[in-house]
């Protein structure tokens, strides 16, 4: 089944203890973004990759980070978690065909982070 | 600069009637305009999209949307909701040059039908 698989799924930790929230698929997609979605604001990008070893910030990057050593694989790092980055997570995948502009996302299922 | 809006934070209706979700943008040149819904616990999942050609675009679980260029909006639109199309509906639009695919997304609109 083609999907984007996000884990953990649900997550408490507690202020400056790094963490990584890991996204993977199976569609051999070049794009890969993360979201963060928040009551009243909708999604806002944090990262994307256009590619292997190919990143770029999104509109909220602060306190993220991330790496794209393999196409499958796009995680997200937060060095120093703090209760800001209370969220739900989302990441998002897609064939990038130049051009286009309109490339479907296929999203993975969230990840609920909560920071103490 | 490039943004969605979505007016209504919940929109109500009984089963069986007309629903709409209202969406409105502002793009610079050609918009390229996306429907997603998100129901509990789950991730986005695409409905519908305009890139050109007809007005009116139709999509996954008889969902449709009209684009109109002269009122910049783009609403979602099903003859005859049902109890199950209760979830998170979001609007988004393509921004930046057609090669980086960036999207940005509404704030989201709740649809709940009621039986």
């Amino acid at each position: 089944e083609a999907q984007v698989t996000q884990n953990p799924r649900y997550l408490i930790t507690v202020t400056g203890k790094k963490l990584t929230v890991t996204c993977s698929q199976n569609m051999n997609h070049e794009y890969m973004s993360w979201y963060r979605q928040d009551p009243g604001l909708g999604l806002r990008q944090i990262y994307y990759s256009m590619n292997v070893e190919v990143t770029d910030k999104g509109d909220v990057p602060e306190g993220y980070k991330v790496s794209r050593k393999e196409k499958r694989n796009f995680p997200l790092i937060l060095e120093s978690p703090s209760p800001n980055q209370t969220s739900l997570y989302f990441c998002a995948s897609s064939l990038f065909v130049v051009g286009s502009g309109a490339n479907v996302l296929t999203f993975g299922a969230g990840s609920r982070l909560t920071v103490l | 600069a490039q943004s969605v809006a979505q007016p209504e934070d919940q929109v109500n209706v009984a089963e069986g009637n007309p629903l709409t979700v209202k969406c409105t943008y502002s793009v610079s040149g050609n918009p390229y305009l996306f429907w997603y819904v998100q129901y509990p616990n789950r991730g986005l999942q695409f409905l519908l999209k305009y890139i050109t050609g007809d007005n009116l675009v139709k999509g996954s679980y008889g969902f449709e949307a009209e684009f109109n260029k002269s009122q910049t909006s783009f609403h979602l639109k099903k003859p005859s909701a049902l109890v199950s199309d209760s979830a998170l509906y979001f609007c988004a639009v393509r921004r930046g040059s057609y090669n980086t695919d960036k999207l940005i997304f509404g704030t989201g609109t709740r649809l709940q039908v009621f039986p």
